[in-house]
């Protein structure tokens, strides 16, 4: 059971880079999302998808992009990273009804 | 707009005491309310949920949680807690429409032995 996979698990970017995070899930759940973890600020929602075609900003999108292609695949895409985008990413995915189930999650890393 | 409140950050507690983590929401509609765990260098892993019916709920590792509609709350607790349960605990809301799962900033409990 693979459930949410996110690739890679540590990477990291200099200023300026771009760079695209990879999620995937095998439960043909139809709500994705993007969250980031920063310490004392819990998990913060990036984008969100509700199917495939569709994603929607969450409370701190800006400098990320998403788009949802399949029902199975949800990239982040950092245009120019920037230190202040250091931090963990975790994707998860739901369906209606359900509990959210989360990725081993993205250390990122931005110099 | 959604938001979650959990007012206590840091807890430290010896084995065997009892624990009990508040958690507040704001949201007037009909919530779905959460409370996961996430152990040192893993993610999150559910503890519990509710969605309807008893307000008492029960989840994994002896954990329970009360849900008071008119209080807005949704808090966390566990009569005896084990140097095991060290870990962050994470309550989360989301309405039933958008799906659209919001965070608390979490707490983090140390349980000595």
């Amino acid at each position: 059971n693979a459930g949410v996979t996110q690739t890679p698990k540590f990477q990291v970017l200099k200023t300026g880079q771009s760079m695209t995070l990879q999620c995937a899930q095998d439960m043909n759940h139809e709500y994705m999302s993007w969250y980031r973890q920063d310490p004392g600020m819990g998990l913060r929602l990036i984008h969100y998808s509700v199917g495939a075609g569709i994603t929607d900003q969450g409370e701190v999108p800006n400098g990320y992009n998403v788009s949802r292609s399949t029902t199975e695949d949800f990239p982040l895409r950092l245009l120019s990273a920037a230190p202040s985008q250091t931090s963990v990413y975790f994707c998860a995915s739901r369906s209606w009804g359900t509990e959210a189930f989360f990725g081993q999650g993205t250390r990122l890393t931005v110099v | 707009a959604q938001s979650v409140s959990q007012h206590n950050h840091h807890v430290i507690l010896s084995e065997a005491a009892s624990l009990e983590l508040g958690c507040n929401y704001s949201y007037g509609g009909t919530v779905n309310l959460f409370w996961y765990v996430q152990y040192p260098g893993q993610h999150l892993q559910l503890l519990l949920k509710y969605f309807s019916g008893d307000p008492l709920v029960k989840g994994i590792k002896g954990f329970e949680a009360e849900f008071i509609k008119s209080k807005f709350s949704f808090n966390l607790r566990k009569p005896s807690v084990q140097w095991s349960d060290t870990a962050e605990y994470f309550c989360a809301v989301s309405n039933t429409g958008f799906q659209k799962l919001v965070f608390g900033t979490g707490t983090r409990l140390l349980v000595s032995p």
